[in-house]
C-alpha cells in the first residue's frame, strides 16, 4: 500500500523558513515525479511544486519560485520542501502527492495519486 | 500557463439526481484532465484520470467526458456520501493547475 506522511509544519514569522518532510513508502519512489499541492483554509487547491524521480528536474508556481525548493532523497524515500522568506499568503495546508502516471525518472506531468493527510504551515507574527 | 475554469460553483441537488460539472481549459489540454473528490477534513481523492478513465475503486456512477478545451464530470444518480467539493486539474505541462471547485451541496 503506498502512504505518504508528511512532516515540519509549523508557526513561522514572516520572512522565516521552514522545511516540510514527506516520507514515502510502498512504490519505488524513484521512478515517480512527486508534488506539492497546498490549500489555504477555506480556499481551493493550489500546485507549487513538482520533481522528477531522478531530482534533476524541478517545477515550480510562480506564487514561490525564487521563495522555495523542492528536493528529494531516494535513497530515504523522501521528499522535502525548502520554503524561504515566507509571507502571510503562504499559509496552508500542504499536501504531497505521489504521480499515478510512471516516467521512469523523468520529468512527465500527471494526475495524484495518492496524496498524503498534509501538514500545516502557519506565517503570522 | 493554461487557466482552468470549472462551473457552477455551487451545485444543490437532491440524492438520486443526476448532475455534470464542466471544466474548461484556456487552451487545449487533448485528454490530460483528472477529476479529484474532497471532503472535509480529508485529502483530495482522485475519481478520473485521462478525461474519461475511472480511477480503481470509484464508483461507476462516476463518469468522465471531454477533449480539447471542455471537460465533464457526471454523476448518474447522487449518493449522500457524493455530497463534496470536486476539482478539476490539467496536466498537459507545467505548470499544472486546477480549476475553483465546484461545491455539491444537499438541497
Amino acid at each position: 500500500e503506498v502512504q505518504l506522511l508528511e512532516s515540519g509544519g509549523t508557526l513561522v514569522q514572516p520572512g522565516g523558513s521552514l522545511r516540510l518532510s514527506c516520507a514515502a513508502s510502498g512504490f519505488t519512489f524513484s521512478t515517480y515525479v512527486m508534488t506539492w499541492v497546498r490549500q489555504a483554509p477555506g480556499k481551493g487547491l493550489e500546485w507549487v511544486s513538482a520533481i522528477s524521480g531522478s531530482g534533476d528536474n524541478t517545477f515550480y508556481a510562480d506564487s514561490v519560485k525564487g521563495r522555495f525548493t523542492v528536493s528529494r532523497d531516494n535513497s530515504k524515500n523522501t521528499l522535502y520542501l525548502q520554503m524561504n522568506n515566507l509571507r502571510a499568503e503562504d499559509t496552508a495546508l500542504y499536501y504531497c502527492a505521489k504521480d499515478k502516471r510512471y516516467c521512469g525518472g523523468a520529468a512527465c506531468s500527471g494526475e495524484f495519486d495518492p496524496w498524503g493527510q498534509g501538514t500545516l504551515v502557519t506565517v503570522s507574527s | 500557463d493554461i487557466q482552468m475554469t470549472q462551473s457552477p460553483s455551487t451545485l444543490s441537488a437532491s440524492v438520486g439526481d443526476r448532475v455534470t460539472i464542466t471544466c474548461r481549459a484556456s487552451q487545449s489540454i487533448s485528454s490530460w484532465l483528472a477529476w479529484y473528490q474532497q471532503k472535509p477534513g480529508k485529502a483530495p481523492k482522485l475519481l478520473i484520470y485521462m478525461a474519461s478513465s475511472l480511477e480503481s475503486g470509484v464508483p461507476s456512477r462516476f463518469s468522465g467526458s471531454g477533449s480539447g478545451t471542455e471537460f465533464t464530470l457526471t454523476i448518474s444518480s447522487l449518493q449522500p456520501d457524493d455530497f463534496a467539493i470536486y476539482y478539476c486539474q490539467h496536466y498537459s505541462s507545467y505548470p499544472v493547475q486546477f480549476g475553483q471547485g465546484t461545491k455539491l451541496e444537499i438541497k
